[in-house]
């Protein structure tokens, strides 16, 4: 079974810095995605970011990047230039490549961003 | 608009009453998902469904039921066998299983007392 471990339950930033969320997971699989969604006050579910585990690029989309290190099991998200708007739950999520394409979510790390 | 809904928002019910959650996409996509949220938890996998008239169980399947009798609607029952049924459930959907994106709905917090 896949397992993933967010690690900082809370994180604070000040508006304009920068900020890196941890995540490590588990598993035997070597064709997968990873995730990283904000789940704002609204609780929408919005994808932030993905990578797919055959690419040694890191993703980036915008501000938000990650650092992905296969070997490490080690996903983890920098937001540059934080926003009061990126005051969320983030969690960081698993995908197997085969059939269901069922998500294994971490518990979540709470940012809050301050001006 | 294309998207997801997720009927009614708030849901209060007593103990011991089956209660269903609605779930409606437009965005014709083949696969359907139900996932729980505990306070301060991620997401768990409770059913799914690849195609109309099939699914499977998920992580924690037991005390649910669902039916996938059209291809727009996957709506799940939350039966009075599920011992802790408080919580926050969201929908999801993707294109098929060969795809990986799952767009979620807003979600319905379900409240038992």
């Amino acid at each position: 079974a896949q397992t993933v471990t967010q690690s900082q339950p809370e994180m604070s930033v000040q508006e304009a810095e920068t900020v890196t969320l941890s995540c490590t997971y588990d598993t035997s699989e070597n064709n997968y995605y990873l995730f990283w969604y904000k789940q704002p006050p609204s609780r929408q579910m919005i994808l932030v970011i993905r990578q797919e585990a055959y690419k040694q690029q890191n993703a980036t989309e915008n501000r938000f990047s990650v650092n992905f290190q296969k070997a490490a099991k080690s996903f983890s998200l920098k937001i540059s230039d934080s926003q009061l708007g990126d005051t969320a739950m983030y969690f960081c999520a698993f995908m197997m490549n085969r059939a269901g394409n069922m998500l294994t979510f971490g518990g979540g790390t709470r940012l809050m961003v301050k001006p | 608009d294309g998207g997801i809904t997720q009927s009614p928002k708030y849901l209060f019910r007593k103990e011991g009453q089956n209660v269903t959650l609605s779930c409606e996409q437009n965005l014709n996509h083949d696969a359907m998902y139900w996932y729980r949220q505990d306070p301060g938890q991620g997401l768990r996998l409770i059913y799914y469904s690849q195609i109309v008239n099939d699914f499977q169980k998920g992580d924690i399947a037991e005390g649910y039921s669902v039916s996938r009798e059209k291809k727009e609607s996957f709506p799940l029952t939350v039966t009075s066998a599920q011992k802790n049924p408080t919580a926050f459930y969201l929908c999801a959907s993707s294109i098929n299983v060969g795809t990986y994106e799952q767009y979620f709905g807003p979600g319905t917090r379900l409240t038992v007392t």
